[in-house]
């Protein structure tokens, strides 16, 4: 089964500047997709990234990008520039593209950002 | 708008009680999940509907019922619930089979708290 690991239950962040989010996963299906959900204090669920398992560029959103590394079941999330909105529980997802279309989530990195 | 609407938003049941949660999608999409959030743990997939058939059930207890009326429409029938099932239930809904890149659009969840 298909397991995905954030291993950083919480972050800080100086406004303004860098930061990572790791996630690995485990699988032993060659093709995937990986997407990077955040979730404010308003509890909405957002879509920040995605990237499919195929294409071996790394997705880039404005100011958030990842890096993929598939060998190493790797997909970490960049913020770059933060700014006080992005403070939010960030979710790290597995999506099979079996017929079961499951969707597995990590247990989540809350994301503090310091003014 | 978030093209995902669930209500209530609230809800405070007690053991006996037999109540629903709704959802609606008005994105097009041919696939609706029900997930658990609590505290502390993973997004627990509980449910998934393709083209209106279920094809997933995570051992979800029978107290918890799923309906899929038609593809726009999920409904989560409770009954006899425990304690231990209170939680923020989120709604999600997406594009399936053959376009496994496609996001989860959730809805704003419903806070249940079972007394």
């Amino acid at each position: 089964a298909q397991t995905v690991t954030q291993s950083q239950p919480e972050m800080s962040v100086q406004e303004a500047e860098t930061v990572t989010l790791s996630c690995t996963y485990d699988t032993s299906e060659s093709d995937y997709y990986l997407f990077w959900y955040k979730q404010p204090p308003s509890r909405q669920m957002i879509l920040v990234i995605r990237q499919e398992a195929y294409k071996q560029q790394n997705a880039t959103e404005n100011r958030f990008s990842v890096n993929f590394q598939k060998a190493a079941k790797s997909f970490s999330l960049k913020i770059s520039d933060s700014q006080l909105g992005d403070a939010a529980m960030y979710f790290c997802a597995y999506r099979s593209p079996t017929r079961d279309d499951k969707i597995i989530f990590g247990k989540g990195t809350r994301l503090h950002i310091l003014p | 708008e978030t093209g995902v609407t669930q209500t209530p938003r609230h809800l405070v049941m007690g053991m006996t009680n037999k109540k629903s949660l709704k959802c609606e999608q008005h994105l097009g999409h041919n696939a609706m999940y029900w997930y658990k959030q609590s505290a502390k743990k993973p997004l627990e997939l509980m449910f998934v509907y393709n083209f209106k058939e279920q094809t997933e059930n995570n051992s979800v207890p029978s107290r918890f019922s799923p309906e899929c009326p038609n593809s726009s429409h999920l409904f989560l029938h409770l009954h006899t619930l425990q304690p231990e099932d209170s939680a923020l239930y989120l709604c999600a809904s997406s594009q399936a089979l053959g376009d496994n890149n496609s996001p989860l659009h959730f809805g704003n969840g419903t806070r249940l708290t079972v007394t």
